[in-house]
């Protein structure tokens, strides 16, 4: 069955270190998002790309970059990562324009 | 820019019906979706309406009014297993993405 990966399940890093949360679709999606959920703010979107090569900031995109190398994949980076960027990613995927966005199981980070 | 107003928190009994609320304010509306969440999982679909009026589906039902920002999800003879936020999203056009709001988090109580 198609299906959305996300790995790691949970991850605990230093301030400062570069952190990579790995996104993987077999559903042959072309769009992809990241988005970030913490107490009080809902779900936010972070990145999303809506075909390979193509990368667009979200609401909070300050301090992470993707890039979409291929369909199945978008990996979210962290470039020096902040305790403000402790909180749960989840990854979603869609076929296309307006269509539902099914989601990844999450990521769980703390940054100590 | 989008708002998108669900209330916090509901509670209901099981074996009632309960209705979440949800208002929003956006440009260019293409589609409204409502999401179920359980405590530590990741948010599931449950409906889309992009012209107004209600979807049923089982015992889940979600209505849209488009002039007045208003949708509601309708959940029926309540399990506790309903127990989860509920999400309202717009979809609008104007960068084809998603905009969700902060979630109805519903206690079913026996």
């Amino acid at each position: 069955d198609a299906e959305i990966t996300q790995s790691p399940r949970h991850k605990i890093t230093e301030t400062g270190r570069q952190v990579t949360l790995a996104c993987h679709q077999t559903w042959n999606h072309n769009n992809m998002f990241w988005y970030r959920q913490d107490l009080g703010h809902g779900l936010r979107l972070i990145h999303y790309s809506y075909g390979v090569h193509d990368t667009n900031k979200g609401e909070v995109s300050d301090g992470y970059s993707v890039s979409r190398s291929n369909t199945e994949d978008l990996p979210l980076t962290l470039e020096s990562a902040a305790s403000s960027q402790t909180s749960v990613y989840f990854c979603a995927s869609s076929a296309q324009g307006y269509e539902t966005q099914y989601f990844g199981p999450g990521t769980r980070l703390l940054v100590l | 820019g989008q708002n998108i107003d669900q209330p916090t928190e509901m509670t209901a009994t099981e074996g009632a019906i309960v209705q979440i609320n949800c208002t929003y304010q956006t440009s260019g509306f293409n589609g409204l979706f409502w999401y179920q969440q359980h405590a530590g999982e990741a948010p599931t679909f449950l409906s889309y309406n992009v012209l107004d009026g209600l979807e049923e589906k089982g015992r889940f039902s979600s209505f849209l009014s488009r002039s007045k920002g208003y949708s509601y999800l309708l959940l029926k003879e309540l399990q506790m297993k309903d127990s989860a936020s509920y999400l309202c999203a717009v979809y609008n056009n104007a960068g084809n993405m998603l905009t969700f709001g902060g979630g109805t988090r519903l206690m079913v109580k026996p």
